[in-house]
């Protein structure tokens, strides 16, 4: 059964900080994997897909890694703003085109203060 | 605009009351899914449809029920087997079974 681990789960940082969230999973073969925000009483956001033939993607501040054989990915936010205050999620994707499921961890909840 | 609409946003059950939450989309997406975010569980996923008229079973899909009748609607029902239903539901689509998915904005269930 895929698990899915963030660490830390909440953290504090004052503005323009460069910051990283981590995730780990249990099953390296996966289809995608997936960041999310979440702000309180939303849905999610999506912010980066990474495929699982591929090591990063960026948008932006943005950018997350991945280390499918060591069931790692990285999230890193550059020049942190208040407005980046959220929850993070990540997510995995694992059966192929037929199926799609996404396995989601905890999240880390991210304060930026000014 | 493209996107997920759930409705409505916030809903109050009754003891013994089966609920629906609607979710529609025009991203003209083949796959849909339903999840629920409890406190300190994350998302869970309760049924997923790749295709019209076709649904399965998530990890938590006891007490509740499903249909998919349009590419462009995934009804979900809270049953009044489902003992626990006061949560956040969730829903989400994508191109294809695996693909990228986009979620709609949430409706809050709260059992009076």
């Amino acid at each position: 059964k895929q698990e899915v681990t963030q660490i830390p789960a909440a953290l504090s940082v004052p503005e323009g900080e460069n910051l990283v969230l981590n995730c780990s999973f249990t099953d390296s073969a996966i289809y995608n994997l997936q960041w999310f925000r979440q702000d309180p009483g939303k849905g999610l956001t999506s912010l980066l897909l990474i495929q699982s033939s591929q090591r990063e993607q960026t948008s932006g501040r943005l950018n997350a890694s991945l280390d499918k054989s060591s069931g790692r990915s990285t999230l890193y936010i550059a020049a942190s703003q208040p407005g980046d205050s959220a929850t993070y999620l990540c997510a995995v994707s694992t059966g192929g085109t037929s199926y799609g499921k996404l396995t989601f961890g905890q999240g880390t909840i991210l304060t930026v203060h000014p | 605009d493209g996107g997920i609409t759930q409705s409505p946003k916030y809903l109050f059950r009754k003891e013994g009351q089966n609920v629906t939450l609607s979710c529609e989309q025009n991203l003209n997406h083949d796959a849909m899914y339903w999840y629920r975010q409890d406190p300190g569980q994350g998302l869970r996923l309760i049924y997923y449809s790749q295709i019209v008229n076709d649904f399965q079973k998530g990890d938590i899909a006891e007490g509740y029920s499903v249909s998919r009748e349009k590419k462009e609607s995934f009804p979900l029902t809270v049953t009044s087997a489902q003992k626990n239903p006061t949560a956040f539901y969730l829903c989400a689509s994508s191109a294809a079974g695996g693909g990228e998915q986009f979620f709609g904005p949430g409706t809050r269930l709260t059992v009076l």
